[in-house]
């Protein structure tokens, strides 16, 4: 299995910072990594793919970087309605993804 | 309008059996793989096994192969998880999802479906 190991598994940060999550796997997956939103409740959401592509409709405060084993998304700055759970998912091993454990995003 | 709805939430004893349902609407259902997601009480998302509509090809995560079977329906637009004996462990969200593309992005997800087994 490709294990997804994520840092921080939480953090609070204030509207208007610049936030960084990593997500780094344990076997080379090119740019086989995608990030997703989750908010409380709901289904997450896509909003990088293939690393560094921004899905559409997602603002631009978002990005993601990376090749390899080593990955991070950045939202440039925070706004309160980032509050939410963040997770990679590597895509590298066909139809059998794993995801990382999450990051918890508070806004303050 | 492309979406996935799924069947609502259950609430089941251990040793029930159960299978839950992901309705496809607005694209060529049999022509995508779908996905299986679960989702533990406060924790994170695992990926479970994903099936191919058009000829029930299924592939199970290691973590879930003997625990669920995935299954699908091309008449009905429809893919099913299901459980022959339900354990209180099984309690979560469960969510299906599909792939989009060679990248494997999850571009499109049910709104999930609250299984709870409890005596």
């Amino acid at each position: 299995d490709i294990q997804m190991t994520q840092s921080p598994s939480s953090l609070s940060a204030s509207v208007g910072d610049r936030v960084t999550i990593t997500c780094r796997a344990n076997y080379r997956i090119d740019t086989y990594l995608n990030w997703y939103q989750q908010k409380p409740g709901k289904a997450p959401k896509v909003l990088i793919h293939a690393a560094s592509s921004l899905q559409g409709g997602v603002p631009s405060r978002f990005s993601g970087s990376g090749y390899g084993t080593d990955f991070t998304l950045t939202i440039s700055s925070l706004q309160p309605e980032d509050s939410a759970t963040y997770y990679c998912q590597q895509s590298y091993s066909t139809l059998m993804y794993t995801f990382g454990q999450g990051t918890k995003l508070e806004v303050k | 309008e492309v979406q996935l709805v799924q069947s609502g939430a259950e609430v089941k004893k251990p040793g029930e059996s159960l299978k839950i349902s992901c309705k496809g609407s607005g694209y060529s259902f049999t022509n995508y793989w779908i996905g299986w997601v679960r989702q533990k009480p406060g924790k994170g998302l695992e990926w479970m096994g994903i099936i191919y509509p058009g000829d029930s090809d299924v592939r199970y995560s290691p973590s879930f192969q003997g625990q669920v079977t995935i299954s699908a329906d091309r008449s009905l637009s429809t893919a099913y998880l299901q459980w022959s004996s339900l354990k209180a462990s099984d309690t979560a969200i469960y969510y299906c999802a599909r792939p989009i593309g060679s990248d494997g992005t999850l571009d499109l997800w049910g709104q999930g479906t609250l299984v709870t087994v409890s005596s």
